[in-house]
């Protein structure tokens, strides 16, 4: 199994503005997965994050508006650029070690 | 297009009752799919893993089924509770891939 912690656990920003989001593993993982929940949706992925290489997008997600960065096995970063009402979400980091994925608790997004 | 369905409705029922939520894809050859749970405000949760050469999973009071034919999945909840009143979400993951694709989630309802 695999514990996650994430910060911050919500916040309300600005637009225009950039959040960066923290999560951290309690052990070492090759991958790192980035999704989005917007409200009353299921889960969307953003991007895997391998440690010491560039992260994956998927369709509809790009690096400008969602950089991501590894810096090693137990902990990643995912920003949210450019803030608009839209991106107001929850945004979750995974790990799969084993087949199954856990989830981090979240982080709440509220742009105004 | 490729699709996985859950019942966007919630399931309402009263404790003690046996909960039956769906899960339908179309356009996809799993190699494995998993429920998770969501209780607000938090990430998913995993409960049960199910590969595509097996007809039925047992967990406690949780049961899933995968009939490849029908390209469907069952997921049961016997002796219902009100604490298992939560959203419950389907994920396929494809043999080729390490991406795990998740459906809208169906919420569900325990009375008292």
């Amino acid at each position: 199994s695999a514990v996650i912690s994430q910060k911050p656990s919500r916040d309300i920003c600005q637009r225009g503005t950039s959040l960066t989001i923290q999560c951290q593993v309690d052990s070492q993982v090759t991958m790192m997965f980035w999704y989005r929940q917007q409200p009353g949706q299921s889960l969307t992925l953003i991007a895997t994050a391998n440690q010491g290489s560039e992260a994956t997008y998927e369709s509809g997600f790009v690096i400008d508006k969602f950089p991501i960065s590894r810096p090693n096995l137990t902990f990643s970063t995912l920003t949210v650029s450019n803030l608009s009402p839209e991106d107001s979400s929850i945004y979750l980091c995974s790990v799969d070690p084993q087949e199954t994925q856990y989830f981090g608790p979240g982080t709440r997004l509220l742009v105004l | 297009s490729q699709k996985i369905e859950q019942n966007s409705e919630a399931l309402n029922i009263q404790e003690g009752k046996t909960a039956t939520l769906t899960c339908n894809y179309t356009n996809y050859s799993p190699a494995y799919l998993q429920w998770y749970r969501q209780d607000p405000g938090r990430g998913p949760v995993f409960l049960l893993l199910i590969r595509e050469n097996e007809k039925e999973k047992r967990k406690e009071r949780l049961k899933v089924t995968f009939d490849t034919t029908l390209k469907q999945s069952l997921f049961h909840i016997t002796a219902s509770q009100p604490a298992d009143s939560a959203t419950y979400l389907c994920a396929l993951r494809m043999d080729s891939s390490y991406k795990l694709i998740f459906g809208s989630g169906t919420r569900l309802l325990v009375r008292p």
